[in-house]
């Protein structure tokens, strides 16, 4: 199946710095793809849909200054925490679409965690 | 808005059969997904049903969907320790988003 992956897998880092997750497609073009954010025993909250080429459409309460999103080709997105604080420590996701076929799958990385001290 | 709930926790022993449900509000939904997430991990596809479908079945998962009912259910039959995971159910919207449940908490006890 279709592979997404992420890196880093874990990150710690100090209260103000910056933080770049990564979010490739290895084995297909990734049109659109999706940061979601998951706080403890919650669910997958939906942060920005992002589109090869063009600007990241951010859901409504997302700080797009802070959660800086490029998707600059069809296999790499990136996701920049900037000035982090420790209450976006969380477990980032990101996903990705395949074309194949119409079933819209989209396939998952394994997620950062990001713990910010 | 778009709203999708499942039940938090769920608890069988091996061998017995377990049963998921979600119910869901957009009834634009187009697909619905199962995922399956292992601790500390992201998320795994598990299966799917287009909306038109009324259930589905791939090996020991079947997925029943009652549209009218925006109900989805999925059962794992032989259920083995393995399968404890937390368990997330998601319609993908007209705007090809997916919209979460809060996931279920599946204990199999041996």
């Amino acid at each position: 199946g279709a592979v997404v992956s992420q890196h880093p897998s874990r990150v710690i880092c100090k209260s103000g710095t910056s933080v770049k997750i990564e979010c490739r497609s290895l084995d297909f073009q990734a049109t659109t793809m999706f940061w979601y954010r998951q706080f403890p025993k919650k669910s997958l909250m939906l942060m920005a849909t992002s589109n090869e080429g063009s600007k990241a459409t951010y859901e409504q309460g997302v700080e797009k200054d802070k959660f800086l999103i490029n998707h600059a080709s069809l296999t790499l997105s990136t996701l920049t925490v900037t000035s982090a604080h420790p209450e976006d420590s969380s477990f980032y996701i990101c996903s990705a679409s395949t074309a194949r076929g119409n079933t819209g799958e989209l396939f998952f990385g394994e997620g950062s965690r990001l713990t910010v001290l | 808005g778009e709203d999708v709930e499942q039940s938090l926790f769920l608890s069988v022993r091996e061998g017995d059969s377990s049963v998921i449900n979600c119910t869901y509000t957009d009834s634009s939904s187009t697909y619905l997904y199962w995922y399956k997430q292992e601790p500390g991990a992201g998320l795994q596809l598990l299966t799917y049903i287009f909306s038109n479908m009324d259930m589905k079945q791939d090996q020991r998962l079947t997925v029943l969907l009652n549209k009218k009912d925006k109900h989805l259910s999925l059962r794992i039959a032989d259920t083995q320790t393995g399968d404890s995971a937390i368990y997330f159910c998601a319609e993908l919207d007209s705007s090809y988003k997916l919209i979460f449940g809060s996931g279920t908490r599946l204990l199999v006890r041996p």
